[in-house]
């Protein structure tokens, strides 16, 4: 079973720019997660995606978003870009949505994008 | 803010010794995670251990969590030089959808 896909794997964007990121999940999972992480804060989670609904947010400004398609894949778009948004972009799937209260269920992490802003 | 934090930041060990590395946490949790992490790539899914569980293992590696103490600790044990990674801890809330992550733990497996 193919894991989870993201692309690109680097992108290097100009300050102001805006920028769409891409998940596939793992073929049958319906929840979709993506995470930042950058050397200063660490993984900081961005939101989750389950049946195209945005189910949870984290602390980011509302230049960050995303979406959910029918078929689960994801993307995620961040606009008007800044330095402070170079970071690695994870996305993670899992089967069922709420899986860390309600399921006990891992999440399958893609290796990312890379993206740096200029 | 973090929920988990990681100790120590860096171990550095020879091959075939065994590595222990801690996180401890705020809150109550539904469950805790370890994740691996190789340099550039993405975040592999270790063991997962439940609020009403005390010592898992899986291979290699043992995960034991204290609740009272809000701490749990990963043991690697013969360590290999493809153990050379970050790893994370990270904890699932009741009622909370995220994963909170620690800020990691870099091994170094020396050969």
């Amino acid at each position: 079973k193919a894991g989870v896909t993201q692309t690109p794997r680097y992108l290097i964007k100009t300050r102001g720019q805006q920028v769409t990121l891409s998940c596939s999940p793992i073929s049958g999972h319906r929840s979709v997660s993506w995470y930042q992480q950058t050397p200063g804060q660490g993984l900081q989670f961005l939101f989750e995606y389950f049946s195209e609904t945005q189910r949870n947010k984290g602390n980011f400004p509302g230049r960050f978003s995303g979406r959910q398609f029918s078929n689960s894949r994801s993307e995620m778009n961040v606009s008007t870009l800044e330095l402070g948004d170079s970071a690695l972009y994870l996305c993670a799937s899992s089967l069922e949505p709420g899986w860390g209260s309600y399921s006990n269920q891992p999440q399958h992490f893609g290796d990312g994008t890379r993206l740096s802003i200029l | 803010s973090q929920q988990g934090e990681e100790d120590p930041q860096a171990l550095s060990i020879q091959e075939g010794e065994n590595a222990t590395m801690n996180c401890s946490y705020k809150t109550s949790i539904n469950n805790l995670q370890w994740y691996r992490q190789n340099s550039g790539r993405g975040l592999v899914h270790l063991i997962l251990i439940r609020s009403n569980e005390r010592e898992k293992h899986s291979g290699r590696l043992r995960v034991t969590l204290d609740t009272s103490k809000k701490s749990s600790s990963l043991l690697i044990t013969a360590s290999r030089a493809a153990d050379t990674a970050s790893y994370f801890c990270a904890t699932a809330r009741p009622n909370d959808y995220k994963l909170s992550f620690g800020a990691g733990t870099t091994v170094t497996v020396r050969a």
